[in-house]
């Protein structure tokens, strides 16, 4: 199964709003609602941020929110904080072979 | 609190075996859908299998780099998930997280247990 397309670096200033996409296919992404979104700092375990195209674990800022178009789901970040500042991965299931696929990773730079 | 707590990384050599284990605590083992997911160095996240909850069946689904090469268990008394690694190859070095799942979703990671595959 191939990886879920993400640009590989998105930015944006303090206080801006910045969307990362995840491009995948009618038998991942498209079939199921069931994407979730990954936040790493350096050295650090990965944190669920989005689950389910777009709730939130308890924890997580509202700044944060999904969605999903056909094949293609987004990550928003609003109010861009100095913290967000890390790689950000998608994952979806797909179903076939019961098996989850990644994104390739988006590193987001706050300017 | 959840916890998970993976260990068993090391040195190996090409066609070795190592066994890792992940030590969880703070919710029920036995009603719990568990991954495994592994980090190149520098590279992106790879599912690399999933056991699904005694309830649930117990399934067990693996990523086609490691079918017939890994097998993922539980032992549930003692709260801990194992993923035996056969016939490694130097493409299986990574950091191994275990993760609890939820919804489809990847909710607790450990820290990670780097496994090397090297000559």
């Amino acid at each position: 199964q191939s990886a879920l397309t993400q640009p590989p670096s998105a930015s944006g200033s303090p206080g801006q709003s910045v969307t990362i996409s995840c491009t995948g296919t009618s038998s991942d992404v498209g079939g199921y609602n069931y994407v979730s979104w990954y936040q790493q700092h350096p050295g650090k375990a990965p944190k669920l941020m989005i689950y389910e195209v777009s709730k939130r674990p308890s924890g997580v800022p509202d700044r944060f929110s999904g969605s999903k178009s056909g094949n293609t789901a987004s990550l928003t970040v609003s109010g861009l904080q100095a913290e967000d500042e890390a790689d950000y991965y998608c994952s979806s299931y797909a179903g076939n072979n019961n098996i989850f696929v990644f994104g390739g990773g988006t590193k987001l730079t706050v300017l | 609190e959840v916890q998970v707590v993976e260990s068993g990384g090391g040195l190996v050599k090409p066609g070795g075996s190592l066994r890792l284990s992940c030590a969880t605590s703070g919710f029920s083992f036995n009603d719990a859908w568990m991954s495994w997911v592994r980090q190149a160095p520098g590279k992106g996240l790879e599912w690399v299998g999933r056991i699904k909850s005694q309830t649930a069946g117990g399934t067990i689904d693996y990523a086609a780099p490691v079918k017939g090469r890994f097998t993922i268990s539980r032992h549930v008394s003692k709260n801990t998930l194992y993923l035996q690694m056969n016939s490694l190859e130097t493409e299986d070095t990574a950091v191994y997280y275990c993760t609890t799942m939820y919804m489809a979703a990847f909710d607790y990671w450990g820290q990670g247990t780097l496994v090397t595959v090297s000559s």
